[in-house]
């Protein structure tokens, strides 16, 4: 079974750049987590989905965060414009339904702003 | 805000000693408890989900402990090797409708 994938793995930006994330969930599971691990910090979930429905975004910075998840699939995390404090490591997971159930996690991007 | 407390930060031991480290949760209201070992460049991968109070569970060398009316559980690992080296992430759900509430984790190193 293949794992969750996310890319690019690494990326750099300019303060104030627009940057993106993609994950592709393991196939047939209905719910999707984003979530920003800042160094030092544990994972803190930015934003759920429920198949192609948000189901908790109450962390996300919604005045420069987005994310969608248009097919019930793979979803996109976009930040735009970054800001210095958005360095981390953005880590993408599923699981199979919702519910507090194990959850399967991609290498992560680490993202660094400078 | 909820708080999940993990200890130590760090450790260092040598290969083949046995070890364990703490994770702190709120006792007043208990979903789950996860436990995940996360090793550098690699993805997080779950260890334990833990649901009764006194709930023991074991993956080889490791193990572990709950005691949800205390708010704490326990990771042990028996006979340290190598690749042990990680970080211990524990994740609280105080209900099954919100979301996990992650520690900072325990930074695991293993001298050979």
């Amino acid at each position: 079974e293949a794992g969750v994938a996310q890319s690019p793995r690494y990326k750099i930006i300019e303060k104030r750049q627009s940057v993106a994330f993609w994950c592709n969930p393991i196939s047939g599971h209905a719910t999707l987590y984003w979530y920003q691990q800042i160094l030092g910090q544990g994972p803190k979930l930015l934003i759920q989905f429920q198949n192609n429905g948000v189901v908790d975004d109450s962390q996300l910075p919604k005045d420069r965060f987005s994310a969608e998840r248009l097919k019930g699939v793979d979803s996109t995390l976009k930040i735009q414009p970054a800001k210095l404090e958005d360095s981390a490591v953005y880590l993408c997971a599923s699981a199979p339904g919702a519910g507090l159930g194990e959850q399967y996690f991609g290498p992560g991007t680490r993202l660094t702003v400078t | 805000i909820l708080n999940v407390e993990q200890s130590p930060q760090s450790l260092h031991v040598q290969e083949g000693d046995s070890t364990n480290f703490t994770c702190s949760f709120p006792s007043s209201n208990f979903y789950a408890l996860h436990w995940y070992r996360w090793e550098t460049a690699k993805s997080p991968e779950a260890l334990f989900v833990m649901t009764l109070n006194g709930d023991e569970k074991k993956k080889g060398r490791i193990s572990a402990t709950l005691n949800t009316k205390e708010g704490y559980s326990y990771l042990y690992i028996k006979g340290s090797q190598p690749e042990d080296s990680a970080t211990y992430l524990c994740a609280f759900g105080p209900s099954g409708n919100t979301p996990l509430v992650f520690g900072k984790g325990t930074r695991l190193s293993v001298i050979a």
